[in-house]
């Protein structure tokens, strides 16, 4: 059983579209982080969100953390072919000590 | 910019191998890292250490071990490599922290256990 899931697993869509996958979880986080990984590399840091409702914005990217800090939504506006990649979230709370618990992360294919 | 590298980008290895992977970071980080990603599976952490000469386990550790004799050295032993433990190997780096530090990857060891 996943600590964190994430919806969808896979999505392809045409440049243009716009996007929102999810990361959900039944425990409270006091962090979450979202990671990008294109293929053949190591998965890099998009932000780090730590307040209830907090919303950050990333040029195109929008990152929500949940009002009960156990989910976390990231909306892609006018996806380019330079979004494709893993994305996965990453929960951190005081139970972890300075680890995360990572979700198993959406595949997002982003079509010319 | 931090820089984590890994020593092999695809390794090859035969059942019953003893298998060392490397993994050096350049940002003086105290906290590092050794996860394996699999497919659906997310990364799982397999061991961590916070220090030199300490080590803990993660949320997999069978059939590792680890050894982290610098702090910008952390290095992962299969002790006996079997064919589940073919698998992406990812090392990561962060500075410590309360509420949890980003984490900085590696680009991955891709490792096949024949």
């Amino acid at each position: 059983t996943q600590l964190l899931e994430q919806s969808p697993q896979f999505l392809s869509i045409q440049e243009g579209e716009n996007l929102t996958v999810y990361c959900n979880s039944s425990s409270v986080f006091s962090s979450l982080q979202w990671y990008r990984q294109e293929p053949g590399e190591g998965p890099v840091l998009l932000v780090t969100v730590v307040t209830g409702g907090e919303v950050k914005k990333l040029k195109r990217l929008t990152f929500q953390f949940g009002d009960a800090r156990k989910d976390s939504s990231l909306h892609i506006t006018a996806a380019q072919t330079g979004d494709t990649g893993l994305y996965l979230c990453a929960g951190h709370s005081d139970n972890y000590g300075q680890n995360f618990v990572f979700g198993p992360g959406t595949r997002l294919s982003v079509l010319p | 910019d931090v820089k984590v590298t890994q020593s092999s980008r695809y390794l090859v290895k035969r059942t019953g191998e003893k298998v060392f992977l490397e993994c050096v970071q350049d940002m003086d980080h105290e906290n590092m890292f050794w996860y394996r990603q699999d497919p659906g599976l997310g990364l799982r952490l397999i061991y961590f250490s916070y220090d030199v000469k300490m080590k803990e386990k993660g949320d997999i550790p069978e059939g590792y071990s680890v050894s982290r004799e610098k702090k910008e050295r952390f290095s992962l032993i299969l002790e006996s490599a079997s064919t589940n433990q073919t698998s992406m190997y990812l090392c990561a780096s962060s500075f410590p922290g309360h509420w949890g530090q980003p984490q900085h990857f590696g680009d991955g060891t891709r490792l096949s256990i024949l």
